[in-house]
């Protein structure tokens, strides 16, 4: 079968750094997303990485390692407003969004 | 670019109704357009996949006759709720994927269906 594992929820204080780790086992695979979903609102498109190693985008990076089914996420200089879930997912086979669970991030003063 | 609207953003209708939900690319024609459901403190579901000009390609578990999905035209697709029922209550968003892409999703807003 295919799964996608992330932590359920991490906290973390304002002005910090925060690693959100993804573990997939999929059919296939054409790339992974990072998204981020506030809550009642659809997700946004945060980073797409589709080769090995890091993509630094601003304050988000998102690393991948195909050879080890790992993603994580690194948030730097943590503000208030990136409370959310970050939902990461897996482009397999057939073109198709393997979604995982979601990790709800709780950012502290 | 890439702007997916969906509507309407919210709506409550009373059990046994109908409910139609519209999602539309404005910038861009969309070849596919999927289907989600999101429950409280869930993630994304994918319910169905729907290709212009085609029939939609259902989930295992999600019910074709209760969720009309039409594709009728490269920048609009419609999900019909039938019958609503209470637990059909959920959050349920459209993406589209641009013509001649492969990987990328645009998301719409999404619409809150409550069903009362």
């Amino acid at each position: 079968g295919q799964n996608i594992d992330q932590p359920t929820e991490m906290t973390a204080t304002e002005g910090a750094i925060v690693q959100i780790n993804c573990t997939y086992q999929t059919s296939g695979f054409n790339g992974l997303f990072w998204y981020q979903q506030h809550a009642g609102e659809a997700p946004t498109f945060l980073s797409y990485n589709v080769l090995d190693g890091l993509e630094e985008k601003g304050r988000f990076s998102s690393f991948l390692s195909r050879s080890k089914g790992y993603s994580y996420l690194l948030l730097k200089e943590l503000q208030m407003k990136d409370s959310a879930s970050y939902l990461c997912a897996v482009l397999d086979s057939n073109y198709q969004l393997i979604w995982g669970a979601g990790t709800k991030l709780i950012i502290k003063p | 670019g890439a702007v997916v609207s969906q509507h309407p953003s919210w709506v409550i209708c009373k059990s046994g109704t109908s409910v139609k939900i519209e999602c539309r690319s404005l910038d861009f024609q969309a070849t596919t357009m999927f289907w989600y459901r999101q429950f409280p403190k869930q993630s994304l579901m994918l319910m169905a996949t729907s290709n212009e000009g085609s029939k939609a390609t259902y989930e295992q578990g999600v019910e074709k006759d209760k969720f009309l999905i039409n594709h009728a035209s490269l920048t609009l697709s419609t999900l019909t709720v039938t019958s609503a029922h209470p637990e059909d209550s959920s959050f349920y968003i459209c993406s589209a994927r641009r013509l001649g892409d492969n990987y990328e999703q645009y998301f719409g807003p999404g619409t809150r269906l409550t069903v009362t």
